[in-house]
């Protein structure tokens, strides 16, 4: 199966700021999904990345606080914008394949 | 729209007993569903997955889920807990949306195992 490599493993960034995280696959799937997990809670679906084109966001989750880039088929970057503590979480990028998903190892992301 | 619910936040039981962990699905169309296991400051790990084919789904480490439609239900078993089966589960559904299969997850069980 598909291994996603995720990177940064984690981040300590400054409210306010942005961060970028990548996710790179060693193989194609068909499609790659970003998920948040708040501390102690499961994971919420933020957006499905689509190759050239805009992401399709899930409600509550805005363009502007989590731009999403997809440039080709094997990879994605999710943009945490304007920072404040509450974006305190752990993100996690997956690919869809034939049928399964593959998950990277997540970022790990704390605002101080 | 698709759902799952996992009964019970946390399942305790002692080492070398029968682990169930419950899930139930909503889906107007024919699921796809999934069991994820999180070991602490770990990712995501596949257990098992029923796609349609053979009902009862073995897995890693032991594990088996049986899909029951009547029952809408998804549940999580092995016979004989280990110590280092403690950690948390996860179900999630997905379902063909808009093109794509997305997958859901249930709110997960903690599983506690006692020595």
């Amino acid at each position: 199966s598909a291994v996603i490599s995720q990177k940064p493993s984690r981040d300590i960034c400054q409210r306010g700021t942005s961060l970028t995280i990548q996710c790179q696959v060693d193989s194609q799937v068909t499609m790659m999904f970003w998920y948040r997990q708040q501390p102690g809670q499961s994971l919420t679906l933020i957006a499905t990345a689509n190759q050239g084109s805009e992401a399709t966001y899930e409600s509550g989750f805005v363009i502007d606080k989590f731009p999403i880039s997809r440039p080709n088929l094997t990879f994605s970057t999710l943009t945490v914008s304007n920072m404040s503590p509450e974006d305190s979480s752990i993100y996690l990028c997956s690919g869809q394949m034939t049928v399964g998903y593959t998950f990277g190892s997540g970022t790990r992301l704390t605002v101080v | 729209a698709q759902s799952v619910t996992q009964l019970g936040s946390h399942v305790s039981v002692s080492e070398g007993a029968l682990v169930l962990l419950r899930c139930n699905y909503s889906s107007s169309v024919p699921p796809y569903l999934f069991w994820y296991v999180q070991y602490p400051n770990q990712g995501l790990q596949l257990l098992l997955k029923y796609t349609s084919a053979a009902t009862l789904v073995k897995g890693i480490n032991g594990f088996e889920a049986e899909f029951k439609k009547s029952e809408t239900s998804f549940h999580l078993t092995k016979p004989s807990a280990h110590m280092s089966d403690a950690a948390e589960y996860f179900c999630a559904v997905s379902a063909r949306m808009d093109s794509s299969y997305k997958l859901i997850f249930g709110s997960g069980t903690r599983l506690l195992v006692r020595p």
